[in-house]
């Protein structure tokens, strides 16, 4: 059973491009949040994806955004990229649908972003 | 901002247990608390969760005290493997997922 997986691995970008990263779920998920951990903090929420649709999203400017496909995979893309944006991108998944109060979240390995 | 308060940093020597404490004073009801952990370089990987009751599993123990006002995750026999950042996360369904992660416990396992 292949647990979450993410793409690229590692990302080399310049200021003021654009970048999207790829996150396929846990098999049997339906739902995907996307973090962003900068270097010695906890990882922070940008957004939830369920059922194609963003269902909640943190403290982040809308040069963020992502997309949920059918297949429950997801993208994050981040536009007009800012030297701060250098971090780590997590993908977690989760099964929503008939959770019965608790659930669990498993994440991906991530996406090392940096932004020279 | 996170809901929990957990000490920066812990060391424990192989072997022994590993007593991890986190306050979560303000925690609501229907907030279940959470822990994970995130080895160094490697996403979190979750551990264990309870609502009132105690808790184990293959993993650790949770202790959960009667006002849920704060709570310590046991690793029974910490080996070398066990040294990671450690995150305790008051949630409830309503954040549908939205874990708000603080800075955690640096948890080191010493030989």
């Amino acid at each position: 059973d292949a647990g979450v997986t993410q793409s690229p691995t590692h990302l080399i970008k310049t200021r003021g491009q654009q970048v999207t990263l790829r996150c396929s779920p846990k098999s049997g998920h339906d739902t995907v949040s996307w973090y962003q951990q900068a270097l010695g903090q906890g990882p922070q929420f940008i957004f939830q994806y369920y059922e194609e649709e963003e269902r909640q999203r943190g403290n982040f400017p809308d040069r963020f955004s992502g997309h949920q496909f059918p297949n429950y995979s997801s993208e994050l893309n981040v536009n007009a990229l800012l030297l701060g944006d250098s971090a780590l991108y997590l993908c977690a998944s989760s099964l929503l649908g008939g959770s019965v109060g608790h659930y669990e979240q498993y994440f991906g390995p991530g996406t090392r972003l940096t932004v020279t | 901002d996170a809901k929990t308060t957990q000490p920066p940093s812990m060391d424990c020597a192989e072997g022994r247990a590993a007593n991890l404490p986190c306050n979560h004073s303000t925690i609501s009801g229907n907030e279940y608390v959470y822990w994970y952990r995130q080895i160094h370089s490697q996403g979190p990987q979750y551990i264990i969760h309870g609502l009132k009751n105690n808790e184990t599993n293959e993993m650790a123990s949770l202790i959960i005290t009667e006002d849920r006002k704060s709570s310590t995750l046991i690793l029974p026999h910490a080996t070398l493997r066990d040294t990671a950042v450690y995150y305790c996360i008051a949630s409830s369904y309503n954040q549908g997922g939205k874990l708000i992660f603080g800075q955690g416990t640096e948890l080191s396992v010493k030989p």
